[in-house]
């Protein structure tokens, strides 16, 4: 079963520039995570937002979720080259059992 | 600190040989998830291990796929017969004792001809 959508499929923009992906998921969460995932290479754990939080920040990365509309965004800003990667969200299903979404792709052009 | 190994990286075999991709995970990360990612599915969880026992295997798609954890610090999965339609790249992850996240792998690119 696939819990997270991200929208849009592909997104490119000019470096230095914020790139917003959204991901919409279907039953009740205890927390959604996000993820990178640089070409040929595995997933990398970006950032946790729990259930009980509207918003959070890691470096250049702003997470919201509105669980009332059951969707999350990814902000990343001024973009860089080196954020040339596929981002997924992912919710847990179960203790430990995370579902991904199928990934945006975001291109960052020099 | 060395992250979760896989191995081989890369895998091309003929239609009906016997495959075996092997991980090893963090030190100390009692959960390992097997997952296939292919451009049409997308990330599919196969199977996952807490303190090497196999709690979830309803992601194995059929008979030719197995998995095992002989100890903490090593599991495989196999796939016999392979078949052209297992041509993914398999993702080994582990997690800590109650940890929320995934540590991944490179992953295994497999390709069955």
């Amino acid at each position: 079963s696939q819990q997270g959508e991200e929208d849009p499929q592909a997104l490119s923009i000019q470096e230095g520039e914020n790139a917003t992906m959204n991901c919409s998921y279907k039953t009740s969460i205890n927390n959604l995570q996000w993820y990178r995932q640089n070409s040929g290479r595995g997933l990398v754990h970006l950032i946790l937002i729990r259930s009980n939080e509207r918003e959070k920040h890691s470096g250049r990365l702003r997470v919201t979720l509105d669980t009332s509309k059951k969707s999350s965004s990814l902000l990343i800003t001024a973009s860089r080259a080196a954020d040339t990667a596929s981002y997924f969200c992912a919710t847990e299903e179960g203790a430990q059992k995370l579902v991904f979404g199928q990934g945006t792709r975001l291109t960052i052009n020099p | 600190d060395a992250g979760v190994i896989q191995s081989p990286r890369h895998e091309v075999t003929e239609m009906g040989q016997e495959v075996t991709l092997r991980c090893k995970p963090i030190s100390g990360h009692n959960s390992l998830f097997w997952y296939r990612q292919t451009m049409m599915r997308g990330l599919e969880l196969l199977i996952y291990f807490n303190n090497n026992v196999p709690i979830d295997d309803s992601g194995m798609p059929e008979d030719r796929f197995s998995a095992k954890m002989p100890n903490a610090s090593f599991s495989t999965l196999k796939i016999q017969p392979s078949e052209p339609r297992d041509s993914a790249v398999y993702f080994c992850a582990s997690s800590p004792a109650g940890g929320e996240t995934q540590y991944f792998g490179p992953g295994t690119r497999l390709l069955v001809l």
